[in-house]
């Protein structure tokens, strides 16, 4: 079955940097997008970005460019999430997610990783 | 494009029949998908292009609209139905998210 992994829950400093990852499997990994979203504590889910796990090409929320780097390692299935320049607006749970055949619908999603921004 | 749900939060009953509205600030062509979230957990998708069952999703949910004006309604609610839900855009490469209607027990 489908499944996505990511890693564990992070603590950082404002001004630092913060990479998560989400480990696929069950699927073939060039076939499907790979999306980030993240939700703030109480917030609803902000789309973040993707990357096309066949090409490595990304397409970034407007919010976030510039801050946000996103790469897969098509050897062992995984894609990465790093964030730079963290604030404290960064504090919020950060999910990869599939990006499914039809309409972009995001289909299977990790279990989500929390990442903390504070000094 | 932004898209706006409504209402914000709602109340009701076991049995009672539900309709979300979600409008998108320019005609969005079927890209929108609803997702249903549960505290602590990863959004479930629930309805792809403005009116596709997602595998699984029980018929009680169901999708409508096109353009900018969409619905999801819930036929006749149940317990494992009060959660939040959330619309998603995806007609622009850059996706986005309504700001969810919480669905309370009245």
């Amino acid at each position: 079955q489908v499944q996505l992994v990511q890693s564990g829950a992070e603590v950082r400093e404002p001004g630092a940097s913060v990479k998560v990852s989400c480990k696929t499997s069950g699927y073939t990994f060039s076939g499907y997008y790979i999306h980030w979203v993240r939700q703030a504590p109480g917030e609803g889910p902000e789309w973040m970005g993707r990357i096309n796990p066949n090409s490595g090409g990304t397409n970034v929320a407007e919010t976030l460019q510039g801050r946000v780097t996103m790469t897969r390692d098509t050897s062992i299935t995984m894609v990465y999430m790093e964030l730079n320049w963290l604030r404290s607006d960064d504090t919020a749970v950060y999910y990869c997610a599939r990006g499914g055949p039809v309409a972009g619908l995001l289909d299977n999603w990790g279990q989500g990783t929390l990442v903390t921004v504070s000094s | 494009i932004q898209v706006t749900q409504s209402p914000s939060s709602l109340s009701a009953s076991v049995g009672d029949r539900v309709v979300i509205t979600c409008r998108a600030s320019q005609s969005i062509g079927s890209y929108l998908n609803w997702y249903q979230q549960k505290p602590g957990k990863a959004p479930k998708p629930l309805i792809y292009s403005a009116n596709g069952l997602q595998s699984g999703v029980p018929s009680r949910f169901s999708g409508s609209g096109s353009g900018t004006d969409f619905t999801l309604t819930i036929s006749s609610l149940q317990p494992e139905d009060f959660a939040t839900y959330y619309c998603q855009q995806t007609y622009n490469v850059l996706s986005t998210f309504g700001q969810g209607t919480k669905l309370e027990i009245k």
